[in-house]
């Protein structure tokens, strides 16, 4: 079956400095990945998503994202966070069926 | 254009009672998805609509949870009677079509349900 695991539940980051969270999903052959943000009493906005071609896809706000195959991973990275930045951050996994499998979140703090 | 909308935004009811949840998609998308959120979780697909027609409802509890599409428009979430397990965001997703794998989901703000 399907899973996705974000290994850091919290992280705490000073404004400007860099950013990478962690995404490890399980799954046979290459899923479809997401990353989507979560802002408190908002729903989730897609940062960016990768289906093929590229490893390394740009999403939105200056977030990147890099898919290794051979490590199962899509970390997230930004290179200078911003106190707006501060969310939770979800990785999502499609098999190809399009119900879409989710981590359990990291949520980020940023500090001044 | 408008996001997707939901309503209400926060619910506060007693087990055994009735609640309903309503989603507005964004106009145009044919596939309708809900989603329960507990907190600390992310989060799970209850149920999926293509037009007005159910494509996966697997992980619906069906003894109490229900839903319908009337018109492949509007949604309604409904849970009879509740239990404090229910206590979760309910969020309501749209994407263009279904058949379309590179499609995106969109969400709603979703709706905070909390069960005494």
């Amino acid at each position: 079956a399907q899973s996705v695991t974000q290994p850091d539940i919290h992280i705490t980051v000073s404004e400007g400095a860099s950013l990478e969270l962690r995404c490890n999903y399980s799954y046979g052959a290459t899923p479809y990945l997401f990353w989507y943000v979560q802002s408190p009493g908002q729903g989730l906005q897609l940062l960016l998503k990768y289906f093929s071609g590229d490893t390394l896809v740009q999403g939105i706000k200056g977030f990147e994202a890099e898919f290794k195959r051979s490590q199962s991973s899509f970390n997230l990275r930004k290179p200078s966070v911003h106190w707006s930045d501060a969310a939770e951050y979800f990785c999502a996994v499609d098999s190809g069926t399009y119900k879409y499998i989710f981590g359990t979140g990291t949520r980020l703090k940023v500090l001044a | 254009e408008a996001g997707v909308a939901q309503s209400p935004r926060y619910k506060i009811i007693e087990k055994r009672q009735s609640v309903a949840f309503w989603c507005n998609p964004i106009s145009g998308h044919a596939t309708l998805y809900w989603y329960q959120q507990i907190l600390g979780q992310g989060p799970k697909l209850l149920i999926q609509f293509q037009n007005n027609g159910v494509v996966d409802d697997s992980q619906l509890p069906k003894d109490r949870f229900s839903a319908e599409r009337l018109k492949g428009v509007d949604s309604t979430l409904k849970i009879q009677p509740a239990k404090l397990e229910d206590s979760a965001v309910y969020l309501c997703a749209s994407s263009l079509v279904l058949a379309k794998i590179t499609d995106t989901q969109y969400f709603g703000p979703g709706t905070r349900l909390t069960v005494l």
